[in-house]
């Protein structure tokens, strides 16, 4: 089946700093959805992003296709971006998880 | 407004019990899933249900049970629980299939004890 790979694992950032997360995919996919699961474990829907960039306040996101991999840009951190980090794509109508990206901003 | 609401929150329980989790949503969408996320995080489907099609990800025992009394909830059945049926839980909706965006419930952490 299609393997997701995330990177970094971890990150820890100062607050103010731009950070840059990665996913990789294996196989084409017909959609890559971004969420953000913050510490009290809620997940939240950033990004429904096959292709192209998108940008929403301070994060944006691409999808090149082709080349089989997405992005993920968090410019300026505010220590609420802190959390977990996943990308999960489509195969076979049914969604594949990466491994998640932890994100740590420090005050 | 609540999109997609789980209950219990919490749910603590001995090994071979039988219990339920409930999930509603009222975005209509008409698509429902069930996640498990592991004490690593790793998230995985379990199962993917609209009114037409129930599918179910082979991995996961047939002691989980999805029952769907309408298109705004998909309740999870869970028998004969065991250890490591500990987790967290969580609940979806989609518009149509999978491909398109889904929203996620707050969660139920289960633990067997």
């Amino acid at each position: 089946g299609i393997q997701v790979e995330q990177s970094p694992p971890d990150l820890i950032l100062q607050e103010g700093a731009n950070s840059t997360l990665r996913c990789n995919f294996s196989d084409s996919v017909n959609n890559l959805q971004w969420f953000h699961q913050n510490p009290w474990g809620q997940l939240i829907n950033l990004f429904y992003i096959p292709s192209g960039t998108k940008q929403n306040g301070r994060l944006s996101a691409t999808t090149v296709a082709t080349e089989r991999y997405s992005l993920l840009y968090i410019s300026s951190s505010q220590t609420t971006d802190s959390g977990v980090y996943f990308c999960a794509v489509d195969s076979n109508y049914q969604l594949i998880w990466g491994a998640g990206t932890k994100l740590i901003i420090k005050p | 407004d609540t999109a997609v609401s789980q209950t219990p929150k919490y749910l603590v329980t001995q090994m071979g019990n039988d219990k339920s989790i409930k999930c509603e949503q009222n975005l209509g969408h008409d698509t429902m899933y069930w996640y498990k996320q592991d004490s690593k995080k790793f998230l995985k489907i379990m199962f993917s249900y609209n009114n037409k099609e129930l599918i179910i990800n082979e991995t996961v025992p047939n002691r989980f049970s999805p029952k769907s009394p309408d298109k705004a909830h998909l309740n999870l059945h869970i028998n004969s629980l065991e250890l490591g049926d500990s987790a967290v839980y969580f609940c979806a909706s989609s518009h149509g299939t999978p491909r398109r965006e889904q929203y996620f419930g707050p969660g139920t952490r289960l633990t067997v004890t």
